[in-house]
């Protein structure tokens, strides 16, 4: 069975940093693409960013580029987050996805992880 | 690459047939995702490639489109069905946006 599993969210001030995990089992985790997606309260689905599967290739939305880094840990089975200076609209639920290898679809989630920035 | 969905809310009965348009700006062949979300839940794909079903979905649910224009329909709807539904598209390279959401109530 599937499972990804995210820890590392909490409370931190604005201008702070966190890194936020993602344990995957149940499969060939190095085999997959993996993407981080949002959602502040009460609002939509907003993508983060993604890895590819060799983690040669990052990609991230406007609004976290240059303060967000994706990585990940092939040997450890684990995606990784590092979030650095945080502001307010950074707080949200965290989702890992993995990526379908054809049309690129979501087809396994986390169950999130809140991050709450906030002084 | 903005996608646009509607309507934003929905109100419906069990048994009706329900319809929710996703609109690209520009076009994105077949690389539409829908997933439904529940509350407190993470999002599930119910629809990839804008029609195929996703194993273990029912087949109430189905999805059309190409291009530009993509629809996402329940034919019969059931209680366990009151979410909110949003499209993604997955052209090409990353971002990989998601539509507003539609919400069924």
């Amino acid at each position: 069975e599937v499972q990804l599993l995210e820890s590392g969210g909490g409370l931190v001030q604005p201008g702070g940093s966190l890194r936020l995990s993602c344990a995957a089992s149940g499969f060939t985790f190095s085999s997959y693409a993996m993407s981080w997606v949002r959602q502040g309260a009460g609002k939509g689905l907003e993508w983060v960013s993604s890895i590819r599967t060799s983690g040669g290739s990052t990609y991230y939305a406007d609004s976290v580029k240059g303060r967000f880094t994706i990585s990940r840990d092939n040997s450890k089975n684990t995606l990784y987050l590092q979030m650095n200076s945080l502001r307010a609209d950074d707080t949200a639920v965290y989702y890992c996805a993995r990526q379908a290898w054809t049309h690129y679809f979501y087809d396994n989630w986390g169950q999130g992880t809140l991050v709450t920035v906030s002084s | 690459i903005r996608l646009t969905q509607s309507p934003s809310s929905l109100s419906a009965s069990v048994g009706d047939r329900v319809t929710i348009t996703c609109r690209a700006s520009q076009g994105i062949r077949n690389y539409l995702a829908w997933y439904q979300q529940k509350p407190g839940k993470a999002p599930k794909v119910l629809i990839y490639a804008a029609s195929t079903l996703q194993s273990g979905v029912p087949s109430r649910f189905s999805g059309s489109g190409s291009g530009t224009d993509f629809t996402l329909t329940i034919s019969s709807l059931q209680p366990e069905d009151f979410a909110t539904y949003y499209c993604q598209q997955l052209n090409n390279y990353p971002p990989y946006t998601f539509g507003q959401g539609t919400k069924l109530e």
